[in-house]
């Protein structure tokens, strides 16, 4: 069982915007601003997508962006494409004894 | 370039052990924590144990504390995981990751290597 709670799956048209949650608790994401999204394409490592909750790595584009409300963290895609067809996974740090903790994972299907 | 190259998977029986090793390059090692991370093939990700920039502060997962050892050599710019007691669960690809800020020991990797295939079968 993840530590963090992610929709199994989500879909948007290609322009659309969508959004992905990551539900965790006051003792992860709700208690840190170290929460941070991965998405990974099939046969691939995980490619950084935001980092902080909020901040974009150089050549992310910037219709990726991160947020956090309480417990729960988001990940939206303003504009989507079709190349974002993927998994995408929310991780975050839970102390001082756990460097981090994953959700499950989201598949996102670009329809 | 950043680069991460893993060694060491492979078929090994329960209960007996194996030594990871990542071979990092294209950035100043010692300034940053290290990770590993493992993947069972087809489902999640699972952060598994992290190391700060000089060893002194470290951590596990719950499921692999007691059996795995995270180690590094910052003059080789390595970062190695000894896994001992293994057990069919321990089958996945382990990556190895690195952190994206400087000092920070938290878990937020901002490059990954290819990974390599543990696989514990008798």
């Amino acid at each position: 069982q993840s530590a963090l709670t992610q929709p199994p799956s989500a879909s948007g048209s290609p322009g659309q915007s969508v959004t992905i949650s990551c539900t965790g608790t006051s003792s992860d994401v709700g208690g840190y601003k170290y929460v941070s999204w991965y998405q990974q394409h099939p046969g691939k490592a995980p490619k950084l997508m935001i980092y902080e909750v909020d901040k974009r790595p150089s050549g992310v584009p910037d219709r990726f962006s991160g947020s956090k409300s309480g417990n729960t963290a988001s990940l939206t895609f303003s504009d989507l494409q079709a190349e974002d067809e993927a998994d995408y996974y929310c991780s975050s740090y839970a102390g001082t004894n756990n460097f981090g903790v994953f959700g499950g994972g989201t598949k996102l299907t670009v329809l | 370039e950043v680069q991460l190259v893993e060694s060491g998977g492979g078929l090994v029986q329960p209960g007996r052990s194996l030594r990871l090793s990542c071979v990092t390059s294209g950035f100043t090692f010692d300034d940053y924590a290290m990770h590993w991370v493992r993947q069972v093939p087809g489902k999640g990700l699972e952060w598994v144990s992290g190391i700060s920039w000089s060893s002194t502060t470290i951590a596990y997962a719950d499921s692999v504390k007691g059996r795995f050892t995270i180690s590094r050599d910052n003059a080789k710019n390595s970062v190695y995981l000894q896994m001992n007691s293994l057990g069919p669960e321990d089958t996945a690809l382990y990556y190895c990751a690195k952190g994206v800020i400087p000092i920070l020991v938290v878990f937020m990797a901002d490059s990954w290597g290819q990974g390599t295939l543990v696989t514990v079968s008798s």
